[in-house]
This record gives structure tokens, C-alpha cells and sequence, in this order.
């Protein structure tokens, strides 16, 4: 079975700093994708950052970064800068045979 | 943003009635899917389609069928609504399935009292 876990419920930033959100997975395929999904208070699902299991290269799209590290099943977002726009819940996904798996999710709260 | 309206938006109603909820899609793509959202467990697969008349089972299936009729239309049914499916519902569509990301609808709330 394909699992994601997501450790932190809850996790807080200073405007304009950095802040890192886990997220590890377990899956027995060779061949899948991993996502960062952002959700506001507005409900809508919005994709953040998307990564290719077979690339070693860490995605990045403007102030959003991962760090995969696929031997350790490991897969966290870093958000620089941070803005009052990213509060919001983040949820990890692995992508297997046509299926998204989901975190827990983690309540990102931004501080002015 | 992708074209995918779920009706309706926000439902309440008894315990033991059914229930359809309704995703309508424009982008013409080959997969859609139902989630419910619920506190503590993110987003769960109810059912899946690849295709016109072509659906298969997700993590969460019990209570619940699907049809698609229609490349755009995908509809779930909760043919004796319970209070243990009072969620958020979303639908999603991806072009190809696999190796896409997929691009979720707005949410339907559905309360059963």
C-alpha cells in the first residue's frame, strides 16, 4: 500500500522568512510523481510544485523549492519570502498508476 | 484555471436519503475522479474513471457508485446517504492520468443530519 505521512499539523513563519514542511511517503513502485498541493481558507486545491521520481534534480518554481531525497522517502517544500498570501493547509501527494495518495496535511500561518 | 464546475455547491439532507453530486467538465479529459476531504486524513480516492463508462474503485468505495455516461460528466451517488459521509467532496479531472497533475473542482459541502 502506498502511504504519505505528514508529521506537522501545524506550522508557523515570520513574514519574509523561510519555512520547511516534511513529508515522507512509502510506496514499493519504481515508477511514480510527488506533488505539493495548496489549500486556502477559499477551498480550492491549488497546485504548488510537482516532482519526477526518475529526476535526482530538486523542482523549484519561484519561491518554492523541494528537497527529494528518494532513498529516504523523503519529500519536503521549502517556501522562501514567505507572504500572508501562503497561510494556508499544504498537502503532500504521491502520484501512482493514475491515483493521487494524500498526506494529513500541514496548517502553514504566516505572522505580520 | 481548468474548466470543472461541481453542482451543487453545498447540500444538507436526512439520513437515508440518496444523494447525486455532479461534475461537469470542458477540457475534454480522459480522467476523472471523486474525493472526500475530512480533518485528519487530507483527501481520499472514492472512484476514478478513464473513460466513458470506464470507472474503477478508489481507497474509500463502501457507500458510494459512479457512472459517466459522458466524457464530461461524472456523476457519485450515495444511494442511502449516512452521516459518516457528511464531507467535503471534490471532483478532479488530468488530461492523461498518469504522470499529470490533476486540477481540482471547487468542492461540494454535503451535511447529513
Amino acid at each position: 500500500a502506498q502511504t504519505v505521512t505528514q508529521s506537522q499539523p501545524e506550522m508557523s513563519v515570520q513574514e519574509a522568512e523561510t519555512v520547511t514542511l516534511s513529508c515522507t511517503y512509502d510506496t514499493s513502485e519504481s515508477d511514480y510523481y510527488l506533488f505539493w498541493y495548496k489549500q486556502p481558507p477559499s477551498r480550492q486545491m491549488i497546485l504548488v510544485i510537482r516532482q519526477e521520481a526518475y529526476k535526482q534534480q530538486n523542482a523549484t518554481e519561484n519561491r518554492f523549492s523541494v528537497n527529494f531525497q528518494k532513498a529516504a522517502k523523503s519529500f519536503s517544500l521549502k517556501i522562501s519570502d514567505s507572504q500572508l498570501g501562503d497561510a494556508a493547509m499544504y498537502f503532500c501527494a504521491l502520484e501512482y498508476g493514475n491515483k493521487l495518495v494524500f498526506g494529513a496535511g500541514t496548517i502553514l500561518r504566516v505572522k505580520s | 484555471d481548468a474548466g470543472i464546475t461541481q453542482s451543487p455547491r453545498h447540500k444538507v439532507t436526512e439520513t437515508g436519503t440518496p444523494v447525486t453530486l455532479r461534475c461537469h467538465q470542458t477540457e475534454n479529459h480522459r480522467y476523472m475522479y471523486w474525493y472526500r476531504q475530512d480533518p485528519g486524513h487530507g483527501l481520499r480516492l472514492i472512484h476514478y474513471s478513464y473513460g466513458v463508462k470506464d470507472t474503477d474503485k478508489g481507497e474509500v468505495s463502501d457507500g458510494y457508485s459512479v457512472s459517466r455516461s459522458k466524457t464530461e460528466d461524472f456523476l457519485l451517488t450515495l444511494e442511502s446517504a449516512t452521516s459518516s459521509q457528511t464531507s467535503v467532496y471534490f471532483c478532479a479531472i488530468s488530461l492523461q492520468g498518469s504522470n499529470q497533475p490533476q486540477h481540482f473542482g471547487d468542492g461540494t459541502r454535503l451535511s447529513i443530519l
